[in-house]
């Protein structure tokens, strides 16, 4: 089974623009999790999506997005970037069923997104 | 809000030693999953070994054993035997037991740069 696939690997942008971010999560997985990981505040979650809702909600504002497609492929959108928002960028997928069990999350190899 | 601690900001220990990297976190919740995963360099994270909050047996995973302390609310993890391919970032995780995708939102801390020296 393929694993969690993230592209593009690597960004760079400039500040004010957007960026789009795009994630396949394993086969027959519908959760898609993101996460923000940067030197300073190291790993903190975005947003949860699941057949195409977002449930959970990070604190982070409202430049950033995310969304989900009916085949369980999941972006993230940044919008008016800024200097701050460089990061590796992570999503991860799991079966997102039954919440009374345990769903292992795995991780994707992340956006690596530079801001200049 | 749950808060993950990690006190160790980096950490080496000698091949085939033995490791030990500390974990604490604070919480209200009651039932909750606690988690340590691997980073290596330019490389996937991957989930290292997993507790149950309600499940008093420490979490084991061939070298890898966790010593959980529920009450004292700590998550250390033991490496034993260290191998040159355990060379990684270590982050403890938390993750509550709940509906409405509380589930798949983990809580990390800051990380253990944990070296294995030949």
């Amino acid at each position: 089974k393929a694993g969690v696939t993230q592209t593009p690997r690597y960004l760079i942008k400039t500040r004010g623009q957007q960026v789009t971010l795009s994630c396949s999560p394993i086969s027959g997985h519908r959760s898609v999790s993101w996460y923000q990981q940067t030197p300073g505040q190291g790993l903190q979650f975005l947003f949860e999506y699941f057949s195409e809702t977002q449930r959970n909600k990070g604190n982070f504002p409202g430049r950033f997005s995310g969304r989900q497609f009916s085949n369980s492929r999941s972006e993230m959108n940044v919008s008016t970037l800024e200097l701050g928002d460089s990061a590796l960028y992570l999503c991860a997928s799991s079966l997102g069923v039954r919440e009374d069990l345990y769903n292992e999350q795995f991780f994707g190899p992340g956006t690596r997104l530079t801001v200049l | 809000a749950q808060t993950v601690t990690q006190s160790q900001p980096e950490m080496s220990v000698q091949e085939a030693e033995t490791v030990t990297l500390s974990c604490t976190y604070d919480t209200s919740e009651n039932n909750y999953y606690l988690f340590w995963y691997k980073q290596p360099p330019s490389r996937q994270m991957i989930l290292v070994i997993r507790q149950e909050a309600y499940k008093q047996q420490n979490a084991t995973e061939n070298r890898f054993s966790v010593n959980f302390q529920k009450a004292a609310k700590s998550f250390s993890l033991k490496i034993s035997d260290s191998q040159l391919g355990d060379t990684a970032m270590y982050f403890c995780a938390f993750m509550k037991k709940g509906s409405g995708g509380s589930n798949y939102k983990l809580t990390f801390g800051k990380g253990t740069l944990l070296t294995v020296n030949p």
